[in-house]
């Protein structure tokens, strides 16, 4: 598999729960990007990591968002104490860097439903 | 605060024709402009860009411009054809230099009709 992978591609939990999505960026590619999409709007930025570190997270809604890439290649969305607005598709995309105008190559998305 | 706006929803155009999608911007410090398409079920794919420096780019079938002075950019799709049919996002970076950072419009339906 040349693409982006994103594991669960749904996700059902209940409202206060724990939940971690996954996104396997292409190989070699040193960046990697998390955005959420809501229904009828555009994909809406997160955090995005060069290397194992967050270069930019400024799109965390709030601290109940994390995320993590230890090895620089898988990474890990982590949201707290779930709610219901935390309904959405999350995208991940990868580039080979994020120093310049490398095009980001995007997931299938896991679609999160919080009941 | 939406900074970069898709004024349309949808469009519907008829096979062969032109398509044009356009896409506004408010911040001026965005250098660099993207369009992408989604299928469903599918994450969006890069289509083109374009820089600040120039005000148009081809690429086969597809042709962006950008007027910087109207903070306004839009893509052309000639001839339409019935494959073409997607959500079309554009999009903008180069704020504080977080080129990583993509800001997205909100979409427009395209629908070309055989």
């Amino acid at each position: 598999g040349a693409g982006v992978s994103q594991t669960p591609s749904n996700k059902v939990t209940e409202k206060g729960k724990y939940v971690e999505l996954r996104c396997d960026p292409i190989s070699g590619h040193t960046a990697l990007y998390w955005y959420r999409q809501s229904l009828g709007q555009g994909p809406e930025f997160l955090i995005y990591f060069q290397g194992t570190g967050a270069a930019d997270d400024s799109g965390l809604p709030n601290d109940r968002f994390f995320a993590v890439r230890p090895e620089g290649s898988v990474s890990t969305l982590k949201i707290q104490r779930t709610e219901r607005g935390d309904s959405a598709m999350y995208l991940c995309a990868s580039s080979l860097t994020s120093t310049g105008f490398d095009e980001q190559f995007f997931g299938p998305g896991t679609r999160l439903t919080v009941l | 605060d939406q900074q970069v706006k898709q004024n349309s929803p949808s469009l519907s155009v008829q096979e062969g024709r032109i398509s044009i999608l356009n896409c506004d911007y408010t911040n001026s410090m965005f250098d660099y402009f993207l369009w992408y398409k989604k299928y469903p079920a599918e994450g969006p794919t890069f289509l083109i860009s374009i820089s600040s420096i120039k005000d148009k780019n081809e690429d086969g079938r597809f042709t962006v411009f950008l007027n910087k002075s109207a903070k306004h950019l839009s893509l052309h799709i000639v001839p339409s054809q019935p494959g073409d049919s997607a959500v079309y996002f554009c999009a903008a970076s180069g704020v504080k230099a977080s080129y990583g950072k993509l800001t997205f419009g909100q979409g427009t339906i395209l629908t070309v009709h055989p």
